[in-house]
């Protein structure tokens, strides 16, 4: 069963940082690439950062500089550094499959992520 | 880099068809075809739905349909059913290494 399992949600403080995992199960991990989606409470989707699947890494511009998106093929483990967290940040954050054709075609479940005082 | 452009809302009675449009701003938009739509029910991950402008994956019913004109892509849900009402996304590739989504449609049963 192809499936992604995100975790490392939490409450952190504003300035803080947080490590979220997606492990991956029922395809060839190094054949896909993987994104970040995240979505704030009550709001629409956001892009967030992508992993191709030869390690090359693309971000958000809200994301750029403060998030890394890194992945460890012996774990099928895909990882998403967040740091200088802001309030804004606060949100769900889904780890899925691009389906080699610029879409999304496997999420996980998602990990909830609050950024407050 | 694009933006796209969705409506609220929209709505239909059971066994009709409602269409979701997805507009998108950028100029140069006309010939992209990684369009791509998604079905969101409250507490749930999202689901692709349709995947390069007109594509359905498996497992999506066939009431599901994509297409584009220029700068326009558009959803339909056909022969509506109680299920269907969720919240829809679409989403492109905007070029320069970058995906883009629109700010979603609530699509409401009567």
């Amino acid at each position: 069963q192809v499936q992604l399992v995100e975790s490392g949600g939490g409450v952190v403080q504003p300035g803080g940082s947080l490590r979220l995992s997606c492990v991956a199960s029922g395809f060839t991990f190094t054949d896909y690439g993987i994104h970040w989606v995240r979505q704030a409470p009550g709001k629409g989707l956001e892009w967030v950062a992508f992993l191709r699947y030869d390690e090359e890494k693309w971000y958000a511009d809200s994301a750029n500089g403060r998030f890394t998106i890194s992945r460890d093929i012996s774990k099928n483990t895909l990882y998403l550094q967040l740091s200088s967290l802001r309030p804004e940040d606060t949100a769900v954050y889904y780890c899925i499959r691009d389906d080699l054709n610029y879409a999304f075609d496997i999420w996980g479940q998602g990990t909830m992520v609050t950024v407050s005082s | 880099q694009s933006a796209l452009t969705q409506p609220p809302s929209a709505s239909g009675s059971p066994g009709q068809s409602v269409t979701i449009s997805c507009i998108e701003s950028s100029s140069d938009v006309s010939g992209n075809k990684h369009v791509s739509w998604y079905q969101q029910h409250p507490g749930k991950a999202p689901k692709l739905m349709i995947y390069e402008v007109s594509k359905r994956p498996s497992g999506v019913p066939d009431r599901f349909s994509g297409s584009k004109s220029g700068n326009t892509a558009s959803l339909t849900v056909s022969g509506l059913q109680a299920e269907d009402e969720a919240d829809y996304y679409c989403s492109a590739y905007g070029g320069n290494h970058c995906w883009v989504f629109g700010g979603g449609t609530k699509l409401t049963v009567l």
